[in-house]
């Protein structure tokens, strides 16, 4: 089946300890990128990767970091994670950036306390 | 000014009834746009792509108002399961602005 996974899908933590949050996809996607969803905002793009080893500031990259070593896997890492930081997050990949598609993850529920 | 923008919502509609609702974009050179739908806080799906002629799919028509910088969704006799949140998608400078949804509630 055709998806794009994250893991947790919810996490709550403390300020500053450090957390990963792993996405991956089985459809040979090039594109992936991150969001983050708060209440009355739309989807913001965090970072993104256009393909392995490239990636990409997006809107809102301030305390995040990412990777992309492999093309399936795209994970978002918080080094010292802060109550503002407390969101609902989208991993989500397309064959390209250009107009395709967009297949999200299942979505992580992160809280920063 | 937010790129994207839209009426929260929520409409609340009966079983069979028709709902329509906009999105106003702030970039006149906009080149795609799309509706996703959003079930409670689940991941966005896209519902269909919006072409500049119109287009429909099923019980649902999208249109693009370039001139006046909006699309639509109008669903045709509502479901149940239409419940959801609807988001308004523009893609321009190869960048995607999500607007924060159009809910709609569709009662028995």
């Amino acid at each position: 089946e055709a998806q794009v996974t994250q893991n947790p899908r919810y996490l709550i933590t403390v300020t500053g300890k450090k957390l990963t949050v792993t996405c991956s996809q089985n459809m040979n996607h090039e594109y992936m990128s991150w969001y983050r969803q708060d209440p009355g905002l739309g989807l913001r793009q965090i970072y993104y990767s256009m393909n392995v080893e490239v990636t990409d500031k997006g809107d809102v990259p301030e305390g995040y970091k990412v990777s992309r070593k492999e093309k399936r896997n795209f994970p978002l890492i918080l080094e010292s994670p802060s109550p503002n930081q407390t969101s609902l997050y989208f991993c989500a990949s397309s064959r390209g950036r250009v107009g395709y598609e967009q297949y999200f993850g299942p979505g992580t529920r992160l809280t920063v306390t | 000014r937010k790129e994207v923008e839209q009426d929260p919502g929520p409409f609340n509609v009966p079983e069979g009834a028709t709902v329509a609702f906009n999105c106003t974009y702030s970039n006149s050179a906009s080149q795609s746009f799309f509706w996703y739908r959003q079930d409670c806080r689940k991941e966005p799906k896209l519902l269909m792509s919006v072409y500049s002629s119109g287009n429909e799919d099923g019980r649902f028509t999208a249109q693009l108002n370039r001139a006046s910088q909006y699309i639509s969704l109008l669903i045709r006799d509502s479901k149940l399961s239409d419940s959801a949140t609807y988001l308004c998608v523009v893609l321009d400078d190869y960048k995607l602005s999500f607007g924060a949804g159009t809910t709609v509630t569709v009662r028995a």
